[in-house]
């Protein structure tokens, strides 16, 4: 079935740092690929999505690009701030069904 | 604005007793889904519907129940609640393979 790897937290960074978090998948189809965030206390919500082949997704400074060739979606940030520290979920859809990543721990330090 | 909206945020049950998480959204979407949360596992899928009397089976099924009478509400039950239960709960929606809306989540306790 389809899945979603991801890279292992945590990751703990400094302000104004660079920022990559890994994501592979595995799907059988053409899947919508998606970036959620969690802040502490509260539920997912969408960071950024993208639908087919080279789209690039991007938010609040966060990009990744729908790489088919390396089944890949890896969320980069050029320069991180404190209120960026959070839980990150690569996610993707196959139309009806959402599959996860375990999820990567990001801790930006003043 | 639409939502979706879980209750209640927090709960503490007794071992043995059944217990209801109500989720309720006003997107009208057709999928609904059911999610734990726990340290280590990440999300895992509980149970999913795409439309009226539509429910399915997700990876961790055991113990929970849910019914689908009309677009805006999935209620989980958990028949006779287990301290393995204790955990964060999400709801969530989406239309098709569009994105999903998620509640704030119930953090259930069985003791």
């Amino acid at each position: 079935g389809d899945s979603v790897t991801q890279m292992e937290g945590p990751v703990t960074l400094s302000e104004e740092a660079f920022l990559t978090i890994n994501c592979t998948y595995t799907a059988t189809g053409y899947p919508s690929l998606f970036w959620y965030v969690q802040y502490p206390g509260e539920g997912l919500q969408l960071l950024l999505k993208a639908t087919k082949a080279d789209d690039k997704g991007s938010n609040k400074g966060f990009e990744a690009t729908y790489r088919k060739e390396t089944t890949s979606f890896h969320l980069e940030k050029g320069s991180v701030q404190v209120s960026d520290s959070a839980v990150y979920f690569c996610a993707l859809s196959d139309r009806y069904k959402l599959s996860f990543g375990a999820g990567t721990t990001v801790t930006v330090r003043a | 604005d639409a939502e979706i909206t879980q209750s209640p945020r927090h709960k503490i049950t007794e071992t043995g007793r059944q217990v209801t998480l109500a989720c309720h959204q006003t997107w009208n979407h057709n999928n609904m889904f059911w999610y734990r949360q726990d340290l280590g596992h990440g999300l895992r899928l509980i149970h999913y519907s795409y439309g009226v009397h539509d429910t399915n089976k997700g990876e961790v099924s055991d113990g929970y129940s849910v019914s689908r009478s009309n677009t805006e509400d999935l209620p989980l039950t958990l028949e006779s609640a287990a301290s393995s239960q204790t955990s964060v709960y999400f709801c969530a929606s989406s239309y098709r393979g569009s994105e999903a809306f998620f509640g704030q989540g119930t953090r259930l306790t069985v003791v």
